[in-house]
C-alpha cells in the first residue's frame, strides 16, 4: 500500500519569504499522481497543484511549486512570496496507483501546520 | 459553477443515536463522491466512496454506512453511534479531467458525547 509521510513540525515563515514544505511517499508503481492541499481553520479542502509521475518538469501553480525528486520519493510544496492567508494546514496525497480513472482514491499524509508572521 | 455542500455544519450527538449527515453537488453530472474523516490533528480517512447511484464501496469496516439515492447526493448514516466517530467529516467529488483533482465540501463537525 502507498504511504506518503509528513513529519515537519509546525512551520513558521516570514511574511514575503519563501517556504518549503517536505512530502515523503512510498510506492512500488511507477504511475501515480501527487497532490497538495490547503485546510485553512475554516475546515474546507481546498486543492493546489498536482504532479504527475511521468511530468518531466515541476508543477508550478501561481506562488505554489512542487519539487518533485522522483529518485528520492519526495514532492515538496514551496510556497514563494508568503501570505498571511497562507496560514493552514498543508496536506500532500497520493493517487492510488491502481487508479486510472476518475474514481482515483486518495491516501493523505498527516499534515504540516504553517504559520506566517507578519 | 459547481458546488458541494454538506450538513449540517456541526452536530453534537450522544452515543447510541443515529446519524444522516448529507452532501450535494450542484453545477456537475454522474460525480464520484466520497466521504473522508479527519480526527482532530490529523490527516484524511477515505471512508466510502461511490461511482453512480446505488453504487457504494467501503474502505474502512465501521458503524457507518453510505448512500447515494439520487445522482448528486451522498449521505453518511450510523445506526448507534460510537465515542470514536466524533471527527470532522468532510465530503468531495470529481469527475474525469487532466489532474482528477477532488473537490471538497465545507465539511461537518460531529462530536459524540
Amino acid at each position: 500500500a502507498q504511504k506518503i509521510t509528513q513529519t515537519q513540525p509546525g512551520m513558521f515563515v516570514q511574511e514575503k519569504e519563501a517556504v518549503t514544505l517536505d512530502c515523503t511517499y512510498d510506492t512500488s508503481d511507477q504511475s501515480y499522481g501527487l497532490f497538495w492541499y490547503k485546510q485553512p481553520s475554516s475546515g474546507e479542502m481546498i486543492f493546489l497543484i498536482y504532479q504527475g509521475s511521468y511530468d518531466e518538469q515541476n508543477a508550478t501553480e501561481g506562488r505554489y511549486s512542487l519539487n518533485f525528486q522522483k529518485a528520492r520519493k519526495s514532492a515538496n510544496l514551496v510556497i514563494s512570496a508568503s501570505q498571511l492567508g497562507d496560514s493552514a494546514m498543508y496536506f500532500c496525497a497520493m493517487r492510488d496507483p491502481l487508479d486510472t480513472g476518475a474514481n482515483s482514491k486518495l491516501t493523505f499524509g498527516k499534515g504540516i501546520t504553517l504559520s506566517v508572521r507578519p | 459553477s459547481q458546488t458541494i455542500h454538506q450538513w449540517p455544519a456541526t452536530l453534537v450527538q450522544p452515543v447510541g443515536s443515529p446519524l444522516s449527515l448529507e452532501c450535494t453537488v450542484e453545477g456537475t453530472s454522474n460525480p464520484n463522491l466520497y466521504w473522508y474523516r479527519q480526527a482532530a490533528g490529523r490527516g484524511l480517512q477515505l471512508l466510502f466512496y461511490s461511482v453512480g447511484i446505488g453504487q457504494i464501496s467501503s474502505e474502512v469496516p465501521q458503524n457507518l454506512s453510505a448512500s447515494r439515492p439520487q445522482d448528486r447526493q451522498f449521505i453518511l448514516s450510523s445506526k448507534k453511534l460510537l465515542l470514536s466517530d466524533s471527527g470532522f467529516y468532510l465530503c468531495a467529488w470529481n469527475v474525469a479531467g487532466p489532474y482528477n483533482e477532488q473537490f471538497f465540501g465545507p465539511g461537518t463537525r460531529l462530536t459524540v458525547l
